[in-house]
């Protein structure tokens, strides 16, 4: 177990709506990297966040947003849902930005109808 | 878009076989990882390999990132059940480590 975990294990939406999930990052850890995977292919970045700032973004569209608390928590909001959203969503929570070690959760699994 | 291109992507053995996990890129990285994932779960990391040429070994496994740090490669020896799993190739580059640019995967099923 990583000690990092991710709220809702799994979620059901209709296209359209907007969705919001949750990553609590190990203890000492102030990095929360987010990514989707699609079924049946590698994980993709979608977006870091650093000591409450977003620290770079991958080929995602606007629509898809995040914020970092205090207690270096996070939240990946996904506005106007698509069918093609259904994915399981990732974070992994780190140290810094240049540590390589980075710890998965196990994921929210997203279903978009 | 994947900059990172595993092969094969399926592998379906018998318990006691060897395979080989190539992981391709036309980029360079400063580092490369390799992770294995199971079903419902996170991908769990199992090497960094941060030197051209670098061999690592866990156990059975054996890790190699190429010369010029754009390949890399994963040897299991004598495969069981338990390695059963989605195995992940994953690239940074300098000043963005924490920022992983995965392969496309390769799913390995080892059966009795």
């Amino acid at each position: 177990e990583t000690g990092v975990t991710q709220s809702p294990t799994h979620l059901i939406k209709t296209r359209g709506q907007q969705v919001t999930l949750r990553c609590s990052s190990q203890s000492g850890h102030n990095t929360v990297s987010w990514y989707q995977q699609a079924l049946g292919q590698g994980p993709q970045f979608i977006f870091q966040y650093y000591r409450e700032e977003e620290n770079g973004r991958g080929n995602f569209p606007p629509r898809f947003s995040g914020l970092q608390f205090p207690n270096y928590s996070s939240e990946l909001n996904v506005n106007a849902l698509e069918l093609d959203d259904s994915a399981l969503y990732l974070c992994a929570s780190s140290f810094g930005t240049r540590n390589t070690e980075a710890f998965f959760g196990q994921g929210t699994r997203l279903t978009v109808v | 878009t994947q900059l990172l291109e595993q092969s094969p992507q399926f592998l379906s053995i018998q318990e006691g076989e060897n395979l080989t996990v190539y992981c391709n890129s036309s980029s360079v990285f400063s580092s490369l990882q390799w992770y294995r994932q199971e079903p419902g779960e996170g991908p769990v990391l199992l090497v960094t390999v941060v030197t051209g040429g670098e061999v690592k070994k866990l156990k059975r496994l054996t890790f190699q990132f190429g010369d010029a740090r754009k390949d890399s490669s994963l040897h299991i020896t004598a495969a069981q059940p338990g390695d059963t799993g989605l195995y992940l190739c994953a690239g940074s580059h300098t000043g963005t480590a924490s920022k992983l640019t995965f392969g496309t995967g390769t799913r390995l099923q080892v059966t009795l």
